[in-house]
């Protein structure tokens, strides 16, 4: 079964403070992702990678960077955060598996971020 | 680019309704087609896919069908449950060589039924 986990759960920033969001897969899969969820948006990608030290901007990269040191962690990070990136922000890992030619992905629980 | 249209922000029925949830797609290419759901608290999870014209995928009792003709992906279930009162999200999904797996959400829909 499929292991995404989050961290933090929920957090409460101020504006103009540095914020990481952490991920952690246990599938071994080499491509991680970073969505932020917003009511009438549904999920956006923010960042992704296709394996350790590598990122890449995804449609609403502005504002975020990516970290991936490892296969398993992938962070997101916040340099300077604004009341308009508090949501809902799920990390996902994904891989071709095989013969497959798509990539399923699986998700983590979610953080729900607050920017005052 | 590429992109997902669901029509619905929410759906309200009664037990044993028939659903219908649309989705239609813009893509360029052959893109695999994918149900997501997600229960409050929680991530969305992978409920089937489709990654051929007419073939039908399902799951749980929700199908359906790959149709690149009228670029649709209509979700249905023929008889709801109060479990099945959930945010559902359609997706479309690159190919292999093709910006690597990488996933387009459509809006979601909502899904709330009464018991």
């Amino acid at each position: 079964e499929a292991a995404v986990t989050q961290s933090p759960r929920n957090k409460v920033a101020v504006t103009g403070g540095k914020v990481t969001l952490s991920c952690n897969q246990t599938n071994n899969h080499n491509n991680m992702y970073w969505y932020r969820q917003d009511t009438g948006h549904g999920l956006r990608l923010i960042h992704y990678s296709y394996g350790a030290g590598s990122t890449e901007k995804g449609d609403i990269p502005d504002g975020y960077k990516a970290s991936r040191p490892s296969q398993e962690n992938f962070s997101l990070i916040l340099e300077l955060a604004t009341p308009s990136q508090t949501s809902v922000y799920f990390c996902a890992s994904g891989d071709w598996g095989g013969a497959l030619n798509y990539a399923e992905q699986f998700f983590g629980p979610g953080t729900r971020l607050t920017v005052l | 680019g590429d992109s997902v249209t669901q029509t619905e922000g929410q759906v309200a029925l009664s037990e044993e309704d028939f659903l219908t949830i649309h989705c239609n797609y813009s893509a360029s290419g052959y893109p695999a087609l994918f149900w997501y759901v997600q229960y409050p608290g929680e991530g969305p999870q992978f409920l089937f896919r489709a990654s051929r014209d007419k073939e039908k995928g399902s799951s749980r009792g929700f199908e359906a069908t790959y149709d690149k003709g009228t670029t649709s992906f209509h979700l249905r279930k023929a008889s709801v449950q109060e479990s099945d009162s959930a945010v559902y999200y359609c997706a479309l999904g690159g190919r292999r060589g093709s910006a690597l797996g990488r996933l387009h959400f459509g809006a979601g829909t909502q899904l709330i039924v009464i018991p």
